[in-house]
């Protein structure tokens, strides 16, 4: 699986978008994006995924550049319960039961 | 929506003594995970079942073994614990393509 380089922290202001950036430039054709994120000692929560569209759900929006080689997610208007450990991690999508693995994440302060 | 279900919560040993640590899957998962957590760090992978079979292994200590039972609930069993086995625990299903549940964790504190 393809590696991936995010920003270590992030600020953001509560009712802000919080725009998180990754970096996946070794990303192969078949390889997701996957967001995840971790709430302190909580265990790890689904965010969004997608391929090469840009995907929308009831939690955040996830932007993928035209060659793939980086994406954000946008949290459209954070909250103080946003503040977590953010994770951008990449899978084959012919390795569907391999196991997610965790880089470093970027750690984002929502701000009152 | 049922979730992944982790018991105990908390779990307190001695050095050198055995933990058994257990998972319960979303009904219908068929692959289960175990990652450690250790203070300041990122989940790390440890072992993982498809279909109650090993499929992958990661960063597994030689003192800990897992299995995966016929009702597909899962147990990581760890032996002559460490102070440095002190971490959250987490597990983790998932079924065909679909994204990857976690459990709420089981914190280990060995003293």
């Amino acid at each position: 699986d393809a590696k991936t380089t995010q920003p270590t922290s992030m600020d953001c202001a509560e009712g802000r978008a919080a725009n998180l950036p990754c970096n996946h430039s070794t990303i192969s054709g078949n390889e997701y994006v996957y967001w995840y994120r971790q709430i302190h000692s909580q265990g790890p929560q689904y965010i969004i995924h997608g391929l090469k569209n840009n995907e929308t759900n009831e939690m955040a929006s996830l932007i993928i550049t035209e060659d793939r080689k980086s994406s954000t997610l946008i949290l459209p208007h954070a909250t103080l319960r946003d503040t977590a450990v953010y994770y951008c991690i990449v899978r084959g999508a012919d390795t569907g039961r391999r196991a997610l693995t965790f880089g470093s994440g970027t750690r984002l302060q929502v701000q009152p | 929506a049922a979730g992944v279900i982790q018991s105990p919560r908390h779990l307190i040993k001695e050095k050198r003594e055995t933990a058994t640590l257990k998972c319960y899957p979303i009904p219908r998962h068929d692959t289960v995970y175990w990652y450690q957590q250790g203070p300041g760090q990122d989940p790390q992978f440890l072992i993982s079942f498809y279909e109650k079979m090993q499929s992958d292994k990661g960063s597994i200590p030689d003192r800990f073994s897992a299995q995966q039972f016929s009702d597909y609930h899962s147990e990581l069993n760890m032996s002559s614990l460490e102070l440095g086995d002190s971490a959250l625990y987490f597990c983790a299903s998932s079924f065909r393509d679909r994204p990857t549940a976690f459990g709420p964790g089981t914190r280990l504190t060995v003293l």
